[in-house]
């Protein structure tokens, strides 16, 4: 069964410093998505992306955040400058038309 | 405003026992998306069953079992014979049109006992 892939698994990174978490999503997926889950809280939804641009983002979603598909197969999510409220599991989801995704397996960051 | 409600937060149960998970939604949306996904401890969310608002048949997958009801804006989820490796955490979702982001409730934490 196709997957979205994640990459790393798990990322420490200091605070202050750039973050790429990196995404693959099933090929014929249209729509993507991060979200967010903080150590034992629930998931939060963070932006979509469709037609290679944002379609809908949350508050959580300020100018620190960027996405990107930068090569038709990739979808990242960048951090410019992480805080220890960054420190999180974040998941990359994708979906064709219906509503419906497939999950990533996650990315944890360890902001320290 | 879009809400989903998982008001349980913990449930332990012995194995073999039944337990149901609640979970309410809220949506002025007439046509939605309901969600389970259960997140096991090595973290990722694994999906369980899809339902759209316009289909309230209850649905059965061998030891799971899906009640919605429209009327009570509730999509709970039974486990009959619950076994150890259901323990998890389990996390109620609700998408409606547009971006069809999810809203999630806060999830129940299953702990089944042998």
């Amino acid at each position: 069964e196709p997957e979205v892939t994640q990459t790393p698994s798990h990322q420490v990174t200091q605070m202050g410093q750039e973050v790429i978490l990196r995404c693959v999503p099933i090929s014929n997926h249209l729509y993507f998505y991060w979200y967010r889950q903080i150590l034992g809280q629930k998931v939060e939804f963070l932006v979509s992306f469709y037609n290679n641009e944002i379609s809908e983002k949350s508050e959580i979603f300020d100018d620190q955040f960027s996405v990107e598909r930068p090569d038709g197969s990739n979808f990242t999510l960048k951090i410019r400058s992480t805080k220890l409220e960054d420190s999180a599991m974040y998941f990359c989801a994708s979906r064709t038309d219906t509503p419906g995704y497939t999950f990533g397996s996650g990315t944890r960051l360890t902001v320290v | 405003a879009q809400k989903v409600t998982q008001a349980q937060t913990e449930i332990s149960v012995v194995e073999k026992e039944d337990v149901t998970l609640d979970c309410v939604y809220e949506t002025r949306d007439t046509t939605y998306y309901l969600f389970w996904y259960k997140q096991p401890p090595s973290g990722e969310l694994v999906f369980l069953i899809r339902r759209n608002s316009f289909d309230e048949q209850n649905e059965i997958s061998g030891r799971y079992s899906w009640n919605f009801q429209k009327s009570t804006s509730s999509f709970n989820f039974t486990i009959t014979a619950s076994q150890v490796v259901d323990s998890a955490v389990y996390f109620c979702a609700l998408a409606t049109s547009g971006t069809y982001k999810y809203i999630f409730g806060t999830g129940t934490r299953l702990k089944v006992l042998a």
